[in-house]
């Protein structure tokens, strides 16, 4: 069945940078859009970046725009978001998720707490 | 495109109906034919989990008391009879104009 596991969350200061990782295993990575998804404490849902399945489209939420970027390697079946300059509200659970339009499958997260 | 629901907070009864509204300030037909309207359950302390994707079909495993309905700008999520492993967050999600955005969640409890 379709897994994602991310990893890479920790404890950062104000303008630091963090590297996440999403593991995905079940299913025919390369046929697939994925994108990352984050929700802050007590807080709702909010979608931050997605891309195509060669690496060819992506976007963002203007929020992280400059400062976040998404990348995958298809031969590893992992996806990554490099986040630099990182701001209090970056504070959240950020998932993994599949097909940014629909979010079929949602890894479990990973936390990532921007505090000085 | 903004995304807001109603109620916020929806005290059930086992047993009984419940109904969630979810509306967007922009139509939501993408350029396919396609409306990208989905429903998440999420459980404390869970990622969220999908129900039902474009409008109206479930995913698999999901129970169909739960149901979508709705087009254009108003969307409802029924549950004909709720259960105790119901309660949770509800969020619609449209999935059509980017930024993806999400609805601010309905808490449901017994």
């Amino acid at each position: 069945q379709v897994q994602l596991v991310e990893s890479g969350g920790d404890l950062v200061k104000p303008g630091g940078s963090l590297r996440l990782s999403c593991a995905a295993s079940g299913f025919t990575f390369t046929d697939h859009y994925m994108s990352w998804v984050r929700q802050a404490p007590g807080r709702g849902l909010e979608s931050v970046s997605y891309i195509g399945p060669s690496g060819n489209d992506i976007s963002y939420r203007d929020s992280v725009k400059g400062r976040f970027t998404i990348s995958r390697d298809n031969t590893k079946n992992s996806l990554y978001l490099q986040m630099n300059s990182l701001r209090v509200d970056d504070t959240a659970v950020y998932f993994c998720s599949r097909d940014p339009r629909r979010l079929d499958s949602w890894g479990q997260g990973t936390l990532v707490t921007v505090s000085s | 495109v903004v995304m807001t629901q109603s109620p916020l907070s929806l005290p059930v009864t086992l047993g009984q109906p419940a109904s969630i509204s979810c509306r967007s300030s922009q139509g939501l037909v993408y350029s396919n034919g396609d409306t990208f309207l989905n429903w998440f359950q999420q459980r404390p302390g869970q990622s969220p989990r999908r129900l039902i994707y474009k409008v109206s079909n479930r995913d698999s495993g999901v129970p169909d008391r739960f149901s979508g309905s709705g087009s254009g700008t108003d969307f409802t999520l029924k549950i004909s009879r709720v259960e105790a492993e119901d309660v949770g967050v509800f969020y619609c999600m449209q999935g059509t104009h980017w930024p993806f955005t999400f609805g601010p969640g309905t808490t449901v409890d017994i």
